[in-house]
């Protein structure tokens, strides 16, 4: 069974200063990922994917992120967070091939301060 | 334009007095699901429609109830809620066998509240 980690519950980060939410994912077969943000109040609205091809993704909102296989991680990143950036962010994992079902991180709190 | 409708957004229920949640989609999907999320925690699949065919969580609780009339329409009964089943309720949608690779697309969510 595939499980997904979410190194940090919180990371506050300054206004226009770069942020990285990390996620590692494990999985003896091979995997699609996901980035979902969900602000407060409201359901998960898809970020990013990655599903194969080019391994640098870009998604909504100035966010991007790369699949790195041998270290089995799919981090989050901008380089310049903004107030409204601020919400929780989920990393997602499913394995690839047929109909299966997503298995959530526990999500990371970003906090943009002023 | 909302492709995952849920309603109510807010729900206020009694200890023990049954309540629905409703989904609707315009995505035509054929997998609908309903997820629990707590406070600071990841949703939590409590159960999926395939078309037609129900599929069980192992750890939901026989107090939550699902129907699918039709492929837009999907409803989440509590029978008999608790304070523990304060939370919110998220309905996702995804297509099986396309390109889209099973992507799940969410509602807003409904807060339900037990008193």
């Amino acid at each position: 069974a595939q499980s997904v980690t979410q190194l940090d519950s919180q990371v506050p980060v300054f206004e226009e200063a770069p942020v990285e939410l990390r996620c590692n994912y494990s999985s003896s077969v091979s995997v699609y990922l996901f980035w979902y943000v969900q602000y407060p109040n409201q359901g998960l609205q898809l970020l990013l994917k990655y599903l194969s091809g080019s391994t640098l993704v870009k998604g909504i909102n100035g966010f991007e992120a790369e699949f790195n296989k041998s270290q089995t991680s799919f981090h989050l990143r901008k380089p310049s967070v903004h107030i409204s950036d601020t919400a929780e962010y989920f990393c997602a994992v499913i394995l690839s091939g047929g109909y299966q079902k997503v298995t959530f991180g526990i999500g990371t709190k970003l906090q943009v301060i002023p | 334009d909302a492709m995952v409708i849920q309603n109510p957004r807010y729900q206020v229920t009694q200890f023990g007095k049954p309540v629905t949640l409703s989904c609707s989609q315009t995505l035509n999907h054929n997998v609908m699901y309903w997820y629990q999320q707590k406070s600071s925690q990841a949703p939590k699949l409590l159960f999926h429609y395939y078309d037609k065919d129900f599929n069980n969580e192992a750890d939901t609780p026989d107090n939550f109830q699902s129907r699918r009339p039709n492929t837009s329409f999907c409803f989440l009964d509590i029978r008999s809620p608790g304070l523990g089943d304060a939370a919110m309720y998220l309905c996702a949608t995804s297509t099986y066998g396309t390109l889209a690779k099973n992507i799940q697309y969410f509602g807003a969510g409904t807060r339900l509240s037990v008193l």
